[in-house]
């Protein structure tokens, strides 16, 4: 069965610190890639997207996530973490074939910052 | 402009009920989704609609879990005989196309079954 990995389930940084969170898939074909972002109190919503080309994709709040193929990664980045950047991230893929909308999801890496 | 929205917020079963968990997406999504993320864990697919048909149900974990949407907009998932694993958020998302991969996530229904 197809699976995605977060290698870091809790993360505690101090602000200013950089920030990488790694998140590894199973499945060999075209997929889709997310990091879905969780503040405290907070729904789902949407931090960045892959589909197909660039493979380094800049998202909101100075977030980046790099997709290489060969390794069937989807790293998060922030170089300098802030106070209010303390949430539950989540990893997402959608194997791209058919009718496929579902997501299958990492377990999550929760991150506290320090002021 | 409103979001996806959930209802009831929070939810208590005893064990046996049966219950009714709402959704309504945002409008003129077409293509709607229900995932259930148990407590430390990411969130798991259960069932998507388009429009009205239910074209992936591979999710639901036995046949007591039942999703409809009868006029294409609003969906319930129902639970009958409620049993203490089904204790769960439920979230709901919905995307604009058939085509569009981004899901707009409502704020989950909490499910807890005593």
């Amino acid at each position: 069965a197809q699976s995605v990995s977060q290698h870091n389930h809790h993360v505690i940084l101090s602000e200013a610190a950089s920030l990488e969170l790694g998140c590894n898939y199973s499945y060999g074909g075209t997929v889709n890639l997310f990091w879905y972002v969780q503040y405290p109190g907070q729904h789902l919503q949407l931090l960045l997207k892959y589909f197909s080309g660039d493979p380094l994709v800049k998202g909101i709040k100075g977030f980046e996530a790099e997709f290489i193929k060969s390794k069937f990664s989807f790293n998060l980045r922030k170089p300098s973490v802030q106070w209010s950047d303390t949430a539950e991230y989540f990893c997402a893929v959608n194997q791209n074939a058919g009718n496929n909308r579902k997501l299958i999801w990492g377990l999550g890496t929760s991150l506290a910052v320090n002021p | 402009g409103a979001g996806v929205s959930q209802s009831p917020r929070y939810k208590v079963a005893k064990r046996g009920q049966d219950v009714a968990l709402r959704c309504d997406p945002i409008s003129g999504h077409v293509s709607l989704f229900w995932y259930q993320q148990a407590l430390g864990q990411g969130p798991e697919f259960l069932t998507y609609f388009q429009n009205e048909a239910q074209l992936d149900k591979s999710g639901l974990p036995s046949d007591r879990f039942f999703a409809e949407r009868p006029e294409g907009s609003v969906s319930t998932l129902k639970i009958q005989r409620t049993q203490q694993e089904d204790s769960a958020v439920y979230l709901c998302a919905s995307s604009l196309a058939a085509g569009a991969y981004e899901q707009y996530f409502g704020p989950g229904t909490r499910l807890t079954v005593t």
